[in-house]
């Protein structure tokens, strides 16, 4: 199973609400995660199960979506925010990631 | 709470074995609700799984990679390995272990901070 995300890349500001997407090339149920990745650090998990957020990460951060299409949204960016983004999904015992989606400063 | 640490030499030749091991601390590896995996990220790439085990030994590899990795669990050290043979300049990365939860919608949680790996002579 292939995951595609879109944008590949985006430009935002301080404040602003944004939307990454993350398309299964066939139905993963609700099987996704989704992590943020900072400039030489590990990735970090902020949602799995597609919609539950992970213990510590801030409210702003939420996931939505089953089956096929999928969402990240940050509601109003933080300067700690900007980072490259994966989604992830499993589908028997192998895992893919999506390309990432790089998050930069406008 | 559970940390994951990856350890193994920095440089490895081309067509020779990669070795890694990642130890777990504050916790058990023998846990019958996590796997272990490895990830692997090249410079300036995204990220690629390479493989999972589970306590018991049961082993899951990426297809594309399956016939140079061998992953193993040593639960008396509370320790798993990674080994990819016959490496070329293609597998220099970032390779991380990290913790995957035996539920239905697994993900991997936490990482280890990750040990860069380069292939060159």
């Amino acid at each position: 199973i292939q995951l595609t995300q879109s944008p590949s890349s985006l430009s935002a500001s301080v404040g602003d609400r944004v939307t990454i997407t993350c398309r299964a090339s066939q139905g993963i149920s609700s099987y996704l995660a989704w992590y943020q990745q900072k400039p030489g650090k590990a990735p970090k998990l902020l949602i799995y199960a597609a919609s539950t957020l992970q213990s510590g990460v801030p409210s702003r951060f939420s996931g939505s979506g089953s089956g096929t299409d999928f969402t990240l949204t940050i509601s109003s960016l933080q300067p700690e925010d900007f980072a490259t983004y994966y989604c992830q999904q499993l589908n028997s015992y192998m895992y893919t990631f999506g390309q990432g989606t790089k998050l930069e400063i406008k | 709470q559970l940390q994951l640490q990856e350890s193994g030499p920095g440089l490895v030749k081309p067509s020779e074995t990669l070795s890694l091991t990642c130890t777990v601390s504050g916790g058990s590896i023998s846990s019958s609700s996590y796997y272990w995996g490895w990830i692997r990220q090249p410079p300036g790439k995204g990220l690629e799984w390479i493989g999972s085990i589970y306590y018991s030994g049961s082993t899951y590899y990426n297809p594309s990679l399956k016939s140079r990795v061998t992953i193993s669990v040593d639960t008396s050290k509370n320790q798993f390995s990674l080994k990819l043979s016959s490496v070329t300049a293609a597998d220099t990365a970032v390779y991380y272990c990290a913790k995957i939860m035996a539920t239905i919608e697994r993900w991997f949680d936490p990482w280890g901070q990750g040990t860069l790996v380069t292939v060159s002579s």
